[in-house]
């Protein structure tokens, strides 16, 4: 199906451990983010890609990397998650610079 | 720093009523600013985008203002539903270009029959 979907949904992992949020979208999109969103807030742009292979910081991107080898693909990964990176992770996509975006159905990981 | 601020207390309504929700930013002159609502365990959804010439734009019983000089856009719903309870956000690029949004931390709308 066309669109823009996250996996997985629900995750919950361990302090230390290293954690990959897939995010794949149908519609060639050259600009991909992602967000994560936290009560008191809201949402805040960790990384975000205006082409495959390029890829820039927003807001909050310590502890994460990301990548995007493909168009259709822009992983997140934490490479030793923290608790402090609990939260809901929003992949989203837009085929214009200053056009809607297209937000998935988000991420929720939980760090123990 | 630049901020986008929305009223964090959630806005009651009654069926029928118009809602307005409030969206103020400081220390940036947007070229654009967006809408988006979002539900309970969902991603947020587009709704409007007007840009700095626009004083106002409407889709059906949305209408959005942009006064710039204020630094503040109204998102009005008319005839309000239960259907439109949910929590809505706006957005800015506060860099100028690549669609990197900043969002507020939206208001709760609720609408009581």
């Amino acid at each position: 199906d066309a669109g823009i979907t996250q996996s997985p949904r629900y995750k919950i992992t361990e302090t230390g451990r290293q954690v990959t949020l897939m995010c794949h979208q149908t519609w060639s999109h050259s600009y991909m983010f992602w967000y994560r969103q936290d009560l008191g807030h809201g949402l805040r742009l960790i990384y975000y890609s205006a082409a495959a292979d390029i890829t820039d910081k927003g807001e909050v991107p310590d502890g994460y990397v990301v990548s995007r080898s493909k168009t259709e693909n822009f992983p997140l990964t934490l490479e030793s998650a923290t608790r402090s990176q609990t939260s809901v992770y929003f992949c989203a996509s837009t085929g214009t610079g200053d056009g809607e975006l297209f937000f998935g159905e988000g991420s929720r990981l939980t760090v123990l | 720093s630049q901020k986008i601020e929305q009223n964090s207390e959630a806005l009651n309504i009654q069926e029928g009523k118009t809602a307005t929700l409030t969206c103020n930013y400081t220390n940036y002159s947007p070229a654009y600013l967006q809408w988006y609502r979002q539900d309970p365990g969902r991603g947020p959804v587009f709704l409007l985008l007007i840009r700095e010439n626009e004083k106002e734009k409407r889709k059906e019983r949305l209408k959005v203002t942009f006064d710039t000089t204020l630094k503040q856009s109204l998102f009005h719903i008319t005839a309000s539903q239960p259907a439109d309870s949910a929590t809505y956000l706006c957005a800015l690029d506060f860099t100028g270009g690549g669609n990197k949004l900043t969002f507020g931390t939206g208001t709760q709308l609720k609408v009581e029959l």
